[in-house]
């Protein structure tokens, strides 16, 4: 069974910081993908991360992909309140490419 | 132009209660889920239809049955309800996910918060 885990669950931290947070896997994902879900809202799509080792930039979040693609990281430099929100990853399954979901990782952003 | 919309966006009922809630898509995908999410915000999906056949069911009480009377809609009907129902449930769609496995994106509406009483 393919399972993806996020880590921290919860990071609070002030405005200006630099945060990484993490999504593991010990199997290996053709692909994955960052949602941000903001509070009352429904998950929006920010990347997808296809080739092992790539980096992709979005402003100030930087996203990695593990070599051995079982990993990846978002970075966000100079965190911001606005970058408040709930930060998921997903990936498809070999079986069906139906997405398999993290359990999120819960940042705020204190001004 | 809404995306994918749910009605209704809050839901208060007591226990035993029948509820339904709508989703409609705009998008013109032939992929629509249901998700649950609890109040530790693990996103669980719940129904997968393609073109209106049920496709997937993961392990959910038969007390929930959905519906899809045409490809841009997906409602969700939930009998007798239980006071562990209560979550945000969000309806999402996407391309058939076979059609591009690696950048199969879902579009989620807005939720809708149950409360069971």
């Amino acid at each position: 069974t393919q399972l993806l885990e996020q880590s921290p669950q919860f990071l609070s931290i002030q405005e200006g910081e630099n945060l990484t947070v993490y999504c593991n896997s010990s199997s290996v994902f053709s692909s994955l993908q960052w949602y941000r879900q903001e509070p009352g809202e429904g998950p929006v799509l920010l990347v997808t991360v296809v080739t092992g080792g790539e980096v992709k930039k979005l402003k100030r979040l930087t996203f990695q992909f593990g070599d051995a693609r079982k990993d990846s990281s978002l970075h966000i430099t100079a965190a911001q309140p606005g970058d408040t929100g709930l930060y998921l990853c997903a990936g498809p399954q070999d079986s069906n490419y139906q997405l398999i979901w993290g359990a999120g990782t819960k940042l705020i952003i204190k001004p | 132009d809404t995306a994918v919309s749910q009605t209704p966006k809050y839901l208060v009922t007591q226990m035993g209660n029948d509820k339904s809630i709508k989703c409609e898509q705009n998008l013109g995908h032939d992929t629509m889920y249901w998700y649950k999410q609890d109040s530790k915000k693990f996103l669980k999906i719940m129904f997968s239809y393609n073109n209106k056949e049920l496709i997937i069911n993961e392990t959910v009480p038969n007390r929930f049955s959905p519906k899809s009377p045409d490809k841009a809609h997906l409602n969700l009907h939930i009998n007798s309800l239980e006071l562990g129902d209560s979550a945000v449930y969000f309806c999402a769609s996407s391309p058939p996910p076979a059609f591009d496995p690696l950048y199969n994106e879902q579009f989620f509406g807005p939720g809708t918060r149950l409360t069971v009483l």
